[in-house]
């Protein structure tokens, strides 16, 4: 197992198209957590599942962002009618159950430019 | 809620100690984290602190006052790959459920 990866890497969008946004997490991982990130700035949480269940959303997730778990392994982030707000680098992170939330491994990003 | 407040930018040669201060503010507390990033990289986990006292890691050490709601990364003998941005961070949420980031501290080391 190589670790967290997300797919794509970069994204560049118009704004008012949808993008959508995969990652991967390390195989025995059970929960799965969306970060995003602007420049100089740390993570913000966006959403976290266990399994296959969402069990939180930030309020800064709005109804233009949807992610989906589907069968408890890899995760689907979307945002539909993006904005020119919405550019910043998506990361996705994963951690085991035992561990509790003490570490996070994080996959490379997604960097979503929209022009 | 919860915040954390650290330096935004720290420069040292190589071979010299560093510490990045954390203050938080949170509503339920669980522990520190710390993670370092490399520019274009990912974010890495470096320490956690549940108690109060110092971790040792290597050239890296953590510390945490829980009284004091402070805790700090003490990088040692500094090499030019310490180069980067570091964070800290306080399980949120739920049963902590989260990871709520302060700020960043860019470190700069210099030959």
């Amino acid at each position: 197992d190589t670790g967290v990866s997300q797919d794509p890497r970069h994204k560049i969008t118009k704004r008012g198209q949808n993008v959508t946004f995969r990652c991967d997490p390390i195989s025995e991982h059970n929960r799965l957590y969306w970060y995003r990130q602007t420049l100089g700035q740390g993570p913000e949480f966006l959403t976290y599942f266990q399994n296959e269940a969402q069990l939180e959303k930030s309020r800064l997730l709005s109804d233009r962002f949807s992610a989906e778990r589907p069968k408890g392994s890899f995760s689907t982030l979307e945002i539909q009618r993006t904005e020119q707000g919405d550019s910043a680098m998506y990361l996705c992170a994963s951690s085991s159950n035992a561990g509790g939330d003490t570490e996070a491994f994080f996959g490379q990003g997604t960097r979503l430019t929209v022009v | 809620g919860q915040s954390l407040e650290q330096p935004s930018e720290v420069t040292a040669v190589e071979g010299a100690i560093v510490q990045i201060n954390c203050t938080y503010q949170t509503s339920g507390f669980y522990g520190l984290s710390w993670y370092q990033q490399h520019d274009g990289g990912a974010p890495t986990f470096l320490s956690y602190n549940a108690l109060d006292g110092l971790e040792e890691t290597g050239r890296f050490s953590s510390f945490l006052s829980r009284s004091d709601s402070y805790g700090y990364l003490l990088l040692q003998e500094l090499q030019m790959k310490d180069s980067a941005s570091y964070f800290c961070a306080v399980p949120s949420g739920a049963a902590g459920n989260k990871l709520t980031f302060g700020g960043g501290t860019r470190v700069l080391v210099k030959p």
